[in-house]
């Protein structure tokens, strides 16, 4: 079964301690890419990989880093997380034309 | 850069009847289209895409979607509403050249009322 895991699903953590969350897909998709959804704001791209070892910010990167070190993951790091960064994030791949989410991380930064 | 917008924050429709959740796109070349649906507390799900050919596309739950490239607008339809169809949807585009990320609409929560 085609499938993008997250891990966490939902996690609590407190200003400048750094945080990783993972995403991991089994169909050999070479494009993955890193979202955010606020409200009224729909889903905005942070990151994207068009393969290993290559990553392009999307329109709100700042904040963020991510690596492409194998093809199957893509893990989005914060640094130094701020309550800004509160938001729901996806992570997604794409192939060809179907594009495949993750279920979801919810993030509070307090 | 390619752009994504749909128009409506919020469209109200009573159960039964038609629906139409707008979108429009701005590419510099020829684009693919994309509806996406997310349920509360839930991810995206992919109702339907236009990538060529016919331009009605029939998608997922009965939802589809006409490509008009004189008009620039991927508007998804129903021609009955559910009240299980009330969710956020989102319009996205894609270049064909396929290096360009996807981008994504604002979303439009649609409220379907029995």
């Amino acid at each position: 079964e085609a499938q993008v895991t997250q891990n966490p699903r939902y996690l609590i953590t407190v200003t400048g301690k750094k945080l990783t969350v993972t995403c991991s897909q089994n169909m050999n998709h070479e494009y993955m890419s890193w979202y955010r959804q606020d409200p009224g704001l729909g889903l905005r791209q942070i990151y994207y990989s068009m393969n290993v070892e290559v990553t392009d910010k999307g329109d709100v990167p700042e904040g963020y880093k991510v690596s492409r070190k194998e093809k199957r993951n893509f893990p989005l790091i914060l640094e130094s997380p701020s309550p800004n960064q509160t938001s729901l994030y996806f992570c997604a791949t794409l192939g060809g034309t179907e594009q495949y989410f993750g279920p979801g991380t919810r993030l509070t930064v307090t | 850069a390619q752009s994504v917008a749909q128009p409506e924050d919020q469209v109200n429709v009573a159960e039964g009847n038609p629906l139409t959740v707008k979108c429009t796109y701005s590419v510099s070349g020829n684009p693919y289209l994309f509806w996406y649906v997310q349920y509360p507390n839930r991810g995206l799900q992919f109702l339907l895409k236009y990538i060529t050919g016919d331009n009605l596309v029939k998608g997922s739950y009965g939802f589809e979607a006409e490509f008009n490239k004189s008009q620039t607008s991927f508007h998804l339809k129903k021609p009955s509403a559910l009240v299980s169809d009330s969710a956020l949807y989102f319009c996205a585009v894609i270049l064909t050249s396929g290096n360009t990320p996807l981008v994504f609409g604002k979303g439009t929560r649609l409220s379907v009322i029995a």
